[in-house]
């Protein structure tokens, strides 16, 4: 069975510092990859997807910036943080692009930029 | 522009009855897969339902269904005997090809159960 993990699970860092955060996924090759924000209270907002290795499409302009060194490992970065990046980082995959096709999360990140 | 719409921002219901949640939709695709996600308090989003617009009949899974009235552009989530478990964020949501396979997201309905 297919699972996708996150790390870390919760983060504080100040402003001005970088972020590093990181999914993998298990069991499927070849995923669509998805890098999603959600504020407190808020829905979700589509940040990054990615259809292949080092094929990333930005939904939203701003500091962050993903990419997917490999085919089961997707990585959201920035270089320096603002108080504005708070917020609850969630990662999914989906078999493939199809609008049949659910999209499965994990368990998610909790940044909070000081 | 796709676009999905909660207009309940909280819901109570009693435990043991049944609670429809509302999700109005917008789409000029024929094509399109609509999504129920169920958020509790450690964040995780968890898949529920999903129906396809050129399905028939509404989809149902356990306690859960979905009422699709296609004409009326809603996909309403239907909870049967509501456990005190059920108590979340609950996310409805659309993919089309205009949206490139990415999820849209309304912005979501709390349901509280009360024992």
């Amino acid at each position: 069975s297919q699972t996708i993990h996150q790390w870390p699970a919760t983060l504080v860092q100040p402003v001005g510092s970088p972020l590093s955060l990181e999914c993998t996924v298990e069991g499927t090759s070849n995923p669509n990859l998805y890098w999603y924000r959600q504020a407190a209270g808020r829905g979700l907002q589509l940040l990054f997807y990615s259809v292949g290795i080092g094929q990333i499409s930005s939904e939203v302009p701003q500091n962050l910036s993903a990419s997917r060194p490999q085919d089961r490992q997707f990585i959201l970065s920035s270089k320096k943080l603002l108080l504005s990046d708070s917020g609850f980082y969630l990662c999914a995959w989906s078999v493939d692009s199809n609008t049949y096709n659910e999209q499965f999360f994990g368990p998610g990140t909790r940044l909070t930029v000081l | 522009a796709q676009k999905i719409t909660q207009t309940q921002p909280g819901m109570f219901v009693q435990e043991k009855e049944a609670v429809t949640l509302d999700c109005t939709y917008d789409t000029s695709d024929q094509s399109y897969g609509l999504f129920w996600y169920k958020q509790p308090s450690s964040g995780e989003m968890i898949f529920l339902i999903y129906q396809g617009s050129y399905d028939e009949q509404n989809a149902t899974e356990g306690r859960y269904s979905l009422n699709f009235q296609k004409a009326r552009k809603s996909a309403n989530l239907v909870i049967s005997a509501s456990q005190l478990g059920d108590s979340a964020m609950y996310f409805c949501a659309m993919r089309d090809r205009g949206s490139q396979g990415n999820l849209i997201f309304g912005k979501g309905t709390k349901l509280s159960v009360k024992p």
